[in-house]
């Protein structure tokens, strides 16, 4: 099974900042990943496919990167609704795994 | 608009089975799979399978390979989970979602069910 490992596991950021979160893949995975955001109490919603198209409807601010086995998600100018879970996942092969999650927090 | 509900949470004692359903509307059924994630209580998000609605074909997670089956309904537009010999670490919430193709090997999962939370508890 492909492992895939987010970085850092927690974060704590102000409305306004620009953050970064990483995903790396236990081996190459092209361009097969996904960005995922879960709020607490909800189920979670896709924002990046591919690496780095945006999915329909999710703000520009959002934005990904990445290929082979680096990836990162990367939020411009954070707004209060954007403090959540951020999980990646590879497509590249079955089983689809995700990342152990990236909670970003209110400082 | 695409809907994914699912049905509701299920209580199950050790070594029951439990069958999770999700009716989908707003799209043609067969043109997508379904895939089905579970989330342990304040845990991360694991790949429990999918299934092709147009073909019925499967692909289950080693950790639930053999206890799992996945099937489809097309009359209904439902899918369905079934998990045997259940145990308490598959205490979770079940989503089942939407697979979405985006060319070459990319899937991504495009729309969500509400979750069906399992208890398996003595």
């Amino acid at each position: 099974d492909i492992q895939m490992t987010q970085s850092p596991s927690s974060l704590s950021a102000s409305v306004g900042d620009r953050v970064t979160l990483t995903c790396r893949a236990s081996q190459s995975i092209d361009r097969y990943l996904n960005w995922y955001q879960q709020k607490p109490g909800r189920a979670p919603k896709v924002l990046i496919y591919a690496a780095s198209s945006l999915q329909s409807g999710v703000p520009l601010r959002f934005s990904g990167s990445g290929s082979g086995t680096d990836f990162t998600l990367t939020i411009n100018s954070l707004q209060p609704e954007d403090f959540a879970t951020y999980y990646c996942q590879q497509s590249y092969s079955t089983p689809r795994t995700f990342g152990q999650g990236t909670k970003v927090e209110l400082k | 608009q695409v809907q994914l509900v699912q049905s509701g949470a299920e209580v199950k004692k050790p070594g029951a089975s439990v069958k999770v359903s999700c009716k989908t509307s707003g799209y043609t059924f067969t043109t997508y799979g379904i895939g089905w994630v579970r989330q342990a209580p304040g845990q991360g998000l694991e790949w429990v399978g999918w299934i092709s609605a147009y073909s019925g074909h499967t692909n289950y997670a080693q950790r639930v390979q053999g206890r799992v089956t996945m099937t489809t309904d097309t009359s209904t537009k439902t899918v369905y989970m079934e998990l045997r010999s259940l145990r308490a670490d598959d205490t979770a919430v079940y989503y089942c979602a939407r697979d979405s193709y985006c060319g070459g090997d990319c899937y991504s999962f495009d729309y969500w069910g509400q979750g069906t939370l399992v208890t398996v508890s003595s």
